[in-house]
């Protein structure tokens, strides 16, 4: 099975509102990304954070990381209806060459 | 300089036929990555290769799928005999020539159906 999972499955929101997801795993890692992907498209890199980072921005995203709990989080702010897509975190273990993705959040965001 | 390329885009197939799916990674990466995506799920990692090594096929079922990196071309994945379950969207991912841990650059996807 999967090692991450994203919850919730799938997200409504208005533009103009902040999106939040959030990522489980299982194991130790050496970091984790976010990606996103559009309907019928291959994926895109939003943020890599590092085991021993906490937060990280860039631009209307905001990531963080608690390796106690074994959790992330994706915050975009200002939502706008572009931000319509699946968002995945994907796991890297060190001493691996595997990313272990997980479920997929589907978010919406209506006009 | 162009990004991961894909082909086909799609490509369809009747069971029993065998599938060649392609992928020429970005320019001075050497890692190629190949995953399957089916409707509404994540991606499942199936093969990590290097320029002619296969480094860990964990993720590929044992049977009938098959991914060569040759010195020279682009990165394919190979199912013979083909099975309506094969039916799913096939990511190849690039990165640079380091050890793990960057992140990955991905192509549009082939989309297989399996007639």
């Amino acid at each position: 099975s999967q090692q991450g999972e994203e919850d919730p499955q799938a997200l409504s929101i208005q533009e103009g509102e902040n999106a939040t997801m959030n990522c489980s795993y299982k194991t130790s890692i050496n970091n984790l990304q976010w990606y996103r992907q559009n309907s019928g498209r291959g994926l895109v890199h939003l943020i890599l954070i590092r085991s021993n980072e906490r937060e990280k921005h860039s631009g209307r995203l905001r990531v963080t990381l608690d390796t106690s709990k074994k959790s992330s989080s994706l915050l975009i702010t200002a939502s706008r209806a572009a931000d319509t897509a699946s968002y995945f975190c994907a796991t890297h273990t060190s001493g691996t060459y595997k990313y272990i993705f997980g479920t997929g959040t589907r978010l919406k965001v209506l006009a | 300089n162009a990004g991961v390329m894909q082909n086909p885009r799609h490509l369809v197939r009747r069971r029993g036929q065998e599938a060649r799916l392609r992928c020429s990674p970005m320019k001075g990466h050497s890692h190629v990555y190949w995953y399957r995506q089916l409707p509404e799920e994540g991606l499942k990692f199936m093969v990590y290769l290097q320029k002619e090594n296969i480094i860990d096929e964990s993720g590929m079922p044992k049977e009938r799928f098959s991914a060569e990196f040759p010195k020279e071309g682009p990165s394919i994945l190979r199912i013979q005999q083909v099975v309506r379950g094969d039916s799913a969207a096939y990511f190849c991912a690039s990165s640079p020539p380091t050890k793990g841990g960057y992140e990955q650059y991905f192509g549009p996807g082939t989309r297989l159906t399996v007639t």
